[in-house]
């Protein structure tokens, strides 16, 4: 069965203290991997779309990374600003895409 | 606004109403979803729409009936919800391509949904 699993479930960090979100996946024949951020109350914000292992891409504090098994947020010197939740998600069969149910980041100034 | 929109932002019924949700796409995408989001829970996809022809229907109770009428809108018709089905139901699009799921979805502000 298809599936998407983020880690961990919720992440404290001071401000500049950097770390990484874990999104592993079990999917067969993967056709992208997404990245988008969530501030409370607000939809989804697209992030990235990784589409091969090895691809990276970045954007300010924020990179992600793909592997043939999982996916990493990296936040490099976070900022207060960057405390959302953060949601991985991967096509499934037909029209779906597969979400993880995401990683809360608080940072702290 | 651009991108996404969604109508009512907030919207409190109770189990015997009937109400719409409404979203609209500025986009020029002819894909339309509709998700039910619940607390720590992944996104569950509920309706899609593909070229204003419904591709998917995951398994949601009839209380819940979409509308496609174009491709710039979408509807969720309520009627008779049960309490469980307070969330916040976010609608989203995406450009059609020649392989189903790769699309990038934008997704709209969401209507957080309190039934009573």
């Amino acid at each position: 069965e298809d599936q998407v699993t983020q880690s961990p479930e919720a992440l404290r960090l001071q401000e500049g203290e950097s770390s990484s979100l874990n999104c592993s996946y079990t999917v067969s024949g993967l056709r992208g991997l997404f990245w988008y951020r969530q501030d409370p109350g607000k939809g989804p914000e697209f992030l990235f779309t990784l589409y091969s292992a090895g691809e990276e891409k970045e954007k300010e504090r924020l990179k992600a990374t793909l592997t043939k098994k999982e996916s990493f947020l990296h936040i490099t010197a976070p900022k207060p600003e960057d405390s959302a939740t953060y949601l991985c998600g991967t096509p499934g069969g037909g029209f779906k895409t597969i979400f993880g149910a995401g990683t809360r980041l608080f940072v702290k100034a | 606004e651009t991108g996404v929109t969604q109508t009512p932002r907030h919207l409190v019924m109770g189990m015997t109403n009937k109400k719409s949700l409404k979203c609209e796409q500025h986009l020029g995408h002819n894909a339309m979803y509709w998700y039910k989001q619940s607390a720590k829970k992944p996104l569950e996809l509920m309706f899609v729409y593909s070229l204003e022809e419904r591709v998917e229907n995951n398994s949601v109770p009839s209380r819940f009936s979409p509308e496609c009428p174009n491709s710039s809108h979408l509807f969720l018709h309520l009627h008779t919800l049960q309490p469980e089905d307070s969330a916040l139901y976010l609608c989203a699009s995406s450009r059609q391509s020649g392989i189903r799921g790769t699309d990038t979805q934008y997704f709209g502000p969401g209507t957080r949904l309190t039934v009573l």
